[in-house]
């Protein structure tokens, strides 16, 4: 199995525009994962997703970021607009077990917003 | 707190045993992880270990368990220059109903010294 992709591997954009976040999990996994890496708050969950419906998105900093997964191959999370502050490695894991359980994570997007 | 911590930083020389510690604080998780992450990727479940558990030994990786002190520590022997990356502890944490979520700490890093 190729694992969790993740695309793109590294976004650059200004201010103001809209980001998209791209994710396919591994096959056969029915959790998806979206975590945000900063140095300042480490690693935070942002939202989960069991069998593509949205179980927690507590994490969601506010109403600019919003996820969907519209089939069990892919995911997109979203920004708009967004701000410098955004900036962050996003990381999308997927799980065959019961939630939490055996994260394998994608190699992450790198986001700078200037 | 709610906060799972490590110390930040763990320096070696290469052949010696490293020992990377982490306290935690649900006494209640079934399962602690350690995740590592290489630079510029996407974090690595290395191990983890049930709660009924007091060590679990991987290859050259030992992992003990304290539930009394809910402190969990990583034993990397014969630690090699590859090893050389963040390691992250995580403890799994039910938050209700269908909500169990990975609360990571915030990563040690390992220097291996040739």
């Amino acid at each position: 199995d190729a694992g969790v992709i993740q695309s793109p591997r590294h976004e650059v954009t200004e201010m103001g525009q809209e980001v998209t976040l791209r994710c396919k999990p591994i096959s056969g996994h029915d959790y998806l994962f979206w975590y945000r890496q900063t140095m300042m708050r480490g690693l935070e969950l942002l939202i989960y997703f069991n069998n593509n419906v949205p179980i927690d998105d507590s994490g969601m900093p506010e109403d600019r970021f919003s996820a969907k997964m519209p089939n069990a191959s892919f995911s997109t999370l979203k920004i708009q607009p967004s701000e410098p502050r955004d900036s962050a490695v996003y990381f999308c894991a997927s799980s065959l077990q019961g939630g939490a359980h055996e994260q394998y994570f994608g190699p992450g997007t790198r986001l700078t917003v200037t | 707190g709610e906060d799972v911590e490590q110390s930040l930083f763990l320096s070696v020389r290469e052949g010696d045993s490293s020992v990377i510690n982490c306290t935690y604080t649900d006494s209640s998780s079934t399962y602690l992880y350690w995740y590592k992450q290489e630079p510029g990727a996407g974090l690595q479940l290395l191990t983890y270990i049930f709660s009924n558990m007091d060590m679990k030994q991987d290859q050259r990786l030992t992992v003990l368990l304290n539930k009394k002190d809910k402190h969990l520590s990583l034993r990397i022997a014969d630690t090699q220059t590859g090893d050389s990356a963040i390691y992250f502890c995580a403890e799994s944490r039910y938050y209700g109903g269908a909500t169990n979520k990975l609360i990571f700490g915030t990563g040690t890093l390992l220097a291996v010294q040739p």
